[in-house]
């Protein structure tokens, strides 16, 4: 059905607590995307998945980390959650070999207390 | 530098008028994506381009890899376009990395 799903949409923690974001997609696209959004500042990628266990950091990736075991999905974990990693963070996917068309999922929003 | 410049920040159209966003790039980029964010929050893919033109409806999207550029054109603006607009390219580095503008506020107003 090409879709892009992040659970969960809304999520409250405590500094230093853990943080599971999970994203899946139905497309078996190869490329997968954590990017987070925030005010002012657009859209910044946090870590990028070529494939299974084929991850590679973003421009922000300090403070967390991800898990790809498969293709479909595609996890980002913060092990010490920090205010300020209170953000909007969206998923996405495309085919490999280049960006190609990007789908996004709906935004998992995140805020640490 | 930001290598993706979006403009204006912000945009207020009447119902029926017409405008355009822009996004200038400090380097060589591949290719070009419009996204709008609508109102669950989600970012709904517009366009894609590795070059010239594409119109869907009521938007056209031009990119010129030389000149270092995108638009995106809107005409007869409905109440329903009003949202967050991006842009984001992708450059030659081959490793899937795509940049994004800030992003234009856009608000139709009757």
């Amino acid at each position: 059905d090409m879709k892009v799903t992040q659970m969960p949409r809304y999520l409250i923690k405590r500094m230093g607590e853990n943080v599971l974001l999970e994203c899946g997609q139905d497309m078996s696209h190869e490329t997968m995307y954590w990017y987070r959004q925030d005010p002012g500042l657009g859209l910044q990628l946090i870590y990028i998945s070529y494939d299974v266990d084929s991850n590679s950091e973003g421009d922000i990736p300090k403070g967390y980390r991800v898990s790809r075991k498969k293709r479909e999905h595609f996890s980002l974990i913060l092990d010490s959650a920090k205010t300020n990693q209170t953000s909007v963070y969206f998923c996405a996917s495309s085919w490999g070999g280049g960006t190609g068309q990007l789908y996004f999922g709906e935004g998992s929003k995140l805020t640490v207390l | 530098g930001d290598q993706v410049e979006q403009s204006p920040s912000a945009l207020s159209l009447h119902e029926g008028t017409g405008s355009a966003l822009r996004c200038n790039f400090t380097t060589t980029m591949r290719a070009v994506q419009w996204f709008r964010k609508n109102s669950r929050g989600s970012l709904i893919n517009l366009f894609y381009l590795a070059s010239g033109t594409k119109e869907n409806g009521r938007l056209k999207s031009a990119f010129d890899s030389k000149e270092r550029y995108s638009t995106l054109h809107i005409r007869d603006a409905q109440l329903e376009d009003s949202g967050t607009y991006f842009c984001a390219a992708e450059d030659d580095s081959g490793y899937n990395k795509l940049t994004f503008g800030k992003g234009t506020v856009l608000l139709v107003s009757p």
